[in-house]
């Protein structure tokens, strides 16, 4: 079963609004959980790292003003697309790592939020 | 530069007609290599995870092999339940934690 949820699915917005998005690691605590974005037909790429109880680290080239992440519990994180513009449209996935046994750890991804900024 | 890259990009299979991807990767030092499947829409979905060379990880029809310059995912007898994007990820000794580097995947069709 999923381990990772995401809320919306799905969110249409007008350009200049903003627009938040949960995701939540189930039966698991996640001190950190990454937030990436894919274009349509292109790979994954890390946008940003999200810590619970301090600051997340952005990737180059990823505006921190543009999207702001809150890690405020050991299950939840959010990503919020600030003032967003078309460009941003995208689907934005978060993940989450479970450790096994100690030592071994799997990255479990959640289901994608598709973002349309018109 | 640590750089991972897939092929085929796209494979096209009739039901029961057995193939490999390959994932062939550049990086400084593994930590660990993982396989998901995605389907259009949705996030990727975790398959296997190969921590070093020789490994090898089997579910169903699938079946993942590690050395020290690439991995390949084999596929038995695929359905057409089996199409997917199929994607190649790799974590790295100098990386953070959640720096996963992945490749452009493998979008796999199966035809019954």
């Amino acid at each position: 079963g999923a381990v990772v949820s995401q809320h919306p699915s799905r969110v249409i917005c007008k350009s200049g609004t903003s627009v938040k998005i949960e995701c939540r690691s189930l039966d698991f605590q996640a001190t950190t959980m990454f937030w990436y974005r894919q274009f349509p037909k292109q790979s994954l790429m890390l946008m940003a790292t999200s810590n619970e109880g301090s600051k997340a680290t952005y990737e180059q080239g990823v505006e921190k003003d543009k999207f702001l992440i809150n890690h405020a519990s050991l299950t939840l994180s959010t990503l919020t697309v600030t003032s967003a513009h078309p460009e941003d449209s995208s689907f934005y996935i978060c993940s989450a790592f479970r450790t096994s046994g100690g030592i071994k750890e799997t990255q479990y991804f959640g289901p994608g939020t598709r973002l349309l900024v018109l | 530069e640590d750089q991972v890259t897939q092929s085929p990009e796209a494979l096209r299979l009739q039901e029961g007609e057995s193939s490999s991807l390959n994932c062939s990767y550049t990086v400084s030092g593994l930590r660990g290599l993982f396989w998901y499947r995605q389907d259009p829409g949705k996030g990727p979905e975790f398959l296997f995870t190969l921590y070093s060379a020789g490994e090898e990880k089997e579910k169903e029809r699938l079946k993942a092999t590690l050395t020290k310059k690439e991995s390949f995912l084999h596929i038995t007898a695929p359905k057409p339940e089996d199409s997917a994007t199929y994607l190649c990820a790799v974590q790295t000794n100098g990386g953070s934690q959640g720096n996963l580097i992945f490749g452009k995947g493998t979008k796999l069709s199966v035809k019954p």
